[in-house]
């Protein structure tokens, strides 16, 4: 079946060492984003990938960056987390923008900073 | 900028009665789109319905509805006949073009459902 991976599903660092999460898709769709979502609140966009174009949000910190090697891979990488950004991540893709075109998510990374 | 307004942090409902989650956006936006996501205690966003902007009839999938009132801005899930697997969280979301291209969700703050027996 066609879905979205994340890779791990959990993962704990230490307070700053820099961690990586992996999704992948089997979708193929243009466009991937990344979510955060702390403990009982809403998901955030942090950014997106449009195929190679990246599209950060205003208000996402610098310590997050994100890879777009191939249409099918997107990575997320916090280069030096703190306790605050311990949190659900959930990688999501869609087809190009329009009406529609509603977002898959995959099953989210729980990160946990010691 | 938009928003999204769920009123209801919890709600309880008995196994194979009906129960309707509020949810009121506000939008300057003519066209948008309202969805609703479930997610279980696992962790995954599931798509349930989507409701357009111009859409003319409500949206229905299966024992999903959306009550669209465009002229007061709401968008309220109807889920009928709970089920013990209905329980979980559930977001209602509005998409808005983002520089870029693709869509961006606002997501409200969600309404927690236990169904019981």
């Amino acid at each position: 079946d066609a879905m979205v991976i994340q890779n791990p599903r959990y993962q704990v660092t230490q307070f700053g060492k820099p961690v990586t999460l992996s999704c992948s898709q089997t979708l193929n769709h243009n466009v991937m984003y990344w979510y955060q979502q702390k403990s009982s609140q809403a998901p955030k966009l942090l950014f997106h990938y449009y195929d190679k174009d990246f599209n950060n949000e205003a208000d996402t910190p610098d310590n997050f960056q994100s890879r777009r090697p191939n249409t099918s891979f997107c990575f997320l990488d916090i280069r030096s987390p703190g306790l605050g950004d311990a949190a659900m991540y959930l990688c999501a893709t869609s087809r190009a923008a329009g009406d529609y075109y509603e977002q898959y998510f995959g099953p989210g990374t729980r990160l946990t900073v010691t | 900028a938009q928003k999204i307004t769920q009123t209801q942090p919890g709600m309880f409902v008995q196994e194979k009665e009906a129960v309707t989650l509020d949810c009121t956006y506000d939008t300057s936006d003519p066209s948008y789109g309202l969805f609703w996501y479930k997610q279980p205690s696992s962790g995954e966003m599931i798509f349930l319905i989507y409701q357009g902007s111009y859409d003319q009839q409500n949206a229905t999938e299966g024992r999903y509805s959306l009550n669209f009132q465009k002229a007061r801005k709401s968008a309220n899930l109807v889920i009928s006949a709970s089920q013990l697997g209905d329980s979980a969280m559930y977001f209602c979301a509005m998409r808005e073009g983002i520089t870029g291209g693709g869509n961006k969700l606002t997501f409200g703050t969600g309404t927690q459902l236990k169904v019981e027996l």
